[in-house]
């Protein structure tokens, strides 16, 4: 079983949607996590790190279920510009701390 | 105020050889992550130096090790090349030893053949 695992993908959209991605993780190790989105060819970017509380920037809402160990990134009125991959990514605390990212979920929004 | 910086940009090399891929934290970082990523595929961890010391390390062979420097800087090298090292390699900065978010140089983009 994959340490970070997502949705597949990819997920096609018209402009204005509301988009869900669900990310699961396995070790109870983790001590953070964030949502990252990477343009093809392209480094990936920090979109927002994700608290237990739960966590709004804009458009975009991360939330964090330590219980279930689950991360999600709700996205609402998608636009163009949204169109990227999105990446979880948990870092883990083994004695010093390791970075794990998922595969990543494509996102195509269509006008 | 500079970010993450990679050097160089893309590198083409023949199997067997060896390469040395250079990065420079963002300003007031001290943590320094590498990562290799495939086409298609998430960036997979490859190893973290903090404090001089590599601290954590991904399932990668010893053909890959590094080095940070005083100032933060760090290198990624790779011995023994094999056609499947061909990736884009990524270096990432933090603070505090890698529990905060990381941001990422533009990576070198690695061709063996």
């Amino acid at each position: 079983r994959k340490e970070v695992e997502q949705d597949p993908g990819p997920f096609n959209v018209p402009e204005g949607a509301t988009v869900a991605f669900n990310c699961t993780y396995s070790n109870s190790a983790s001590q953070s996590f964030f949502w990252y989105r990477q343009d093809c060819r392209k480094e990936p970017k920090l979109l927002m790190s994700v608290y237990s509380s739960g966590n709004e920037d804009g458009r975009f809402t991360a939330q964090l279920n330590r219980a279930s160990q689950y991360i999600s990134l709700l996205i609402r009125d998608s636009k163009l510009s949204d169109s990227a991959t999105y990446l979880c990514v948990v870092n883990m605390d083994t004695g010093g701390f390791k970075t794990i990212f998922g595969a990543g979920t494509r996102l195509f929004v269509k006008a | 105020d500079a970010g993450v910086t990679q050097s160089p940009t893309h590198l083409i090399k023949t199997r067997g050889q060896q390469v040395t891929l250079r990065c420079s934290p963002k300003s007031g970082h001290d943590t320094v992550s590498w990562y290799q990523q495939a086409l298609g595929q998430g960036p997979q961890f490859i190893f973290q130096y903090y404090e001089e010391e590599e601290r954590q390390r991904g399932n990668f062979p010893d053909r890959f090790s590094g080095h940070q420097f005083p100032n933060y800087s760090s290198e990624l090298n790779v011995n023994a090349l094999l056609l499947g090292d061909s990736a884009l390699y990524l270096c990432a900065s933090s603070s505090g030893g890698g529990f905060y978010e990381q941001y990422f140089g533009p990576g070198t983009r690695l061709t063996v053949t």
